[in-house]
């Protein structure tokens, strides 16, 4: 089964550091890109980034450069988010989606997404 | 930077009705690069449509996509109960993606 399983929910005090992680499974992921996308509580998908597992190319969408670094191992086909000072507003749902290289067919798989609460 | 709107914000319809949802783009944009998903409570969004009119696999042939210049439309022509949820559609170009900001199709 093609998947990417995401790490579990997370509870942390701002100011704090946090790596979430989405681990795909089932497919050839030379074949995709690794998207990463909020959304807030109550609201819509927002756009953070997209990486490249075989060579960790990185694209950030500009609301979150600097914000939060984007990584990836391939040698366990696992991409990472990574917060280095959280904030009350980094509370979310986090999902991770894959994108076919070269073609038009995009978030056909997603994780079942990692909810991250930061509250003191 | 591609913007999307999306309209209606709320589609208040019953279930047997047709939906048409509204996806407009700031700019001239690929159809090829056009997607729309249907998210429900609790669950990761579920893609309907790429390509602006593509099905993806599982989809019924009940939901249908369309293009006109910088105007996509999602078409649900005979809604059934599970079709009451939030859609955003989606543009991916140059290893951006874009979200437009939702339209949540209500029961009446």
């Amino acid at each position: 089964e093609e998947q990417l399983v995401q790490s579990g929910g997370e509870v942390r005090k701002p100011g704090e550091s946090l790596k979430i992680s989405c681990k795909a499974s089932g497919y050839h992921v030379a074949n995709y890109w690794i998207a990463w996308v909020r959304q807030m509580p109550g609201k819509g998908l927002e756009w953070m980034g997209i990486i490249y597992l075989g060579d960790s190319d990185t694209t950030y969408s500009p609301s979150f450069q600097g914000q939060v670094v984007m990584s990836a191992d391939k040698s366990i086909n696992t991409a990472y988010l990574e917060w280095s000072s959280l904030k009350a507003s980094d509370t979310a749902i986090y999902y991770c989606a894959r994108h076919r290289r070269y073609s038009s067919l995009t978030g056909d798989v997603w994780g079942k997404g990692t909810t991250v609460i930061v509250s003191s | 930077e591609i913007v999307l709107t999306q309209s209606p914000g709320t589609l208040s319809l019953a279930p047997g009705e047709r939906a048409t949802l509204s996806c407009r783009a700031s700019q001239s944009v690929s159809s090829s690069y056009l997607a729309w998903y249907q998210q429900k409570p609790g669950q990761a969004p579920r893609l309907l449509i790429y390509g602006a009119s593509s099905r993806a696999t599982g989809i019924p042939d009940r939901f249908s996509g369309s293009a006109s210049g910088t105007d996509f439309t999602l078409t649900i022509s005979r809604l059934e109960p599970e079709d009451f949820a939030v859609y955003y559609c989606q543009h991916y170009g140059n290893s951006r993606w874009t979200f437009g900001q939702g339209t949540k199709v209500e029961f009446k």
